[in-house]
């Protein structure tokens, strides 16, 4: 069965670091995302990808996170300068049309030192 | 903003029904979704109704809808100790992304 993947599954940088967090979506999907579960709280959603342009985001999405389908397969979040903050588990998820079902990745978790 | 809400915990014992409820919202919402979150793995896509439904089952699962309460269920039969688990319920309205409740903790008893 197809599934969404993400790498690595744990990634711990010091506070100031850039990181890119990759996923490899579902091969036939058209639509990507990215979401967020702060230790304890709701997992949050943070932007939408289709059509190689952001679709949609949150207000959590802000000017130091940036989205990217470098190639045919993979999309990657980048944090350019983390923040102890943005210590939290980081979803990939994927859905073959806008209304249909978001399959997600195992999650990468991020500790900002 | 739109909100979901969930118990936190839930204890059953092996072999009972379990039924995780969930309140919305968002009138429209046109998804609703129950996910399920093993220790250490990602969010799995148990089942969802679209919100012209009121019921929908799956073997052991059973969706109950009431739109006019905003309110979803999910039953499990025969609660076994795999569904030990978290459960998330999640709707789409008109935005892209879901919107999650906290999650239940659903703990089985021998």
């Amino acid at each position: 069965e197809p599934e969404v993947t993400q790498t690595p599954s744990h990634q711990v940088t010091q506070m100031g670091q850039e990181v890119i967090l990759r996923c490899v979506p579902i091969s036939n999907h058209l639509y990507f995302y990215w979401y967020r579960q702060i230790l304890g709280q709701k997992v949050e959603f943070l932007v939408s990808f289709y059509n190689n342009e952001i679709s949609e985001k949150s207000e959590i999405f802000d000017d130091q996170f940036s989205v990217e389908r470098p190639d045919g397969s993979n999309f990657t979040l980048k944090i350019r300068s983390t923040k102890l903050e943005d210590s939290a588990m980081y979803f990939c998820a994927s859905s073959l049309d806008r209304v249909g079902e978001q399959y997600f990745g195992p999650g990468t978790r991020l500790t900002v030192t | 903003g739109e909100d979901v809400e969930q118990s936190l915990f839930l204890s059953v014992r092996e072999g009972d029904s379990s039924v995780i409820n969930c309140t919305y919202t968002d009138s429209s919402s046109t998804y609703l979704y129950w996910y399920k979150q093993e220790p250490g793995a990602g969010l799995q896509l148990l089942t969802y109704i679209f919100s012209n439904m009121d019921m929908k089952q799956d073997q052991r699962l059973t969706v109950l809808l009431n739109k006019k309460d905003k309110h979803l269920s999910l039953r499990i039969a025969d609660t076994q100790t795999g569904d030990s688990a978290i459960y998330f319920c999640a709707e789409k309205g008109g935005a892209d992304g879901l919107t999650f409740g906290k999650g239940t903790h659903l703990i089985i008893q021998p």
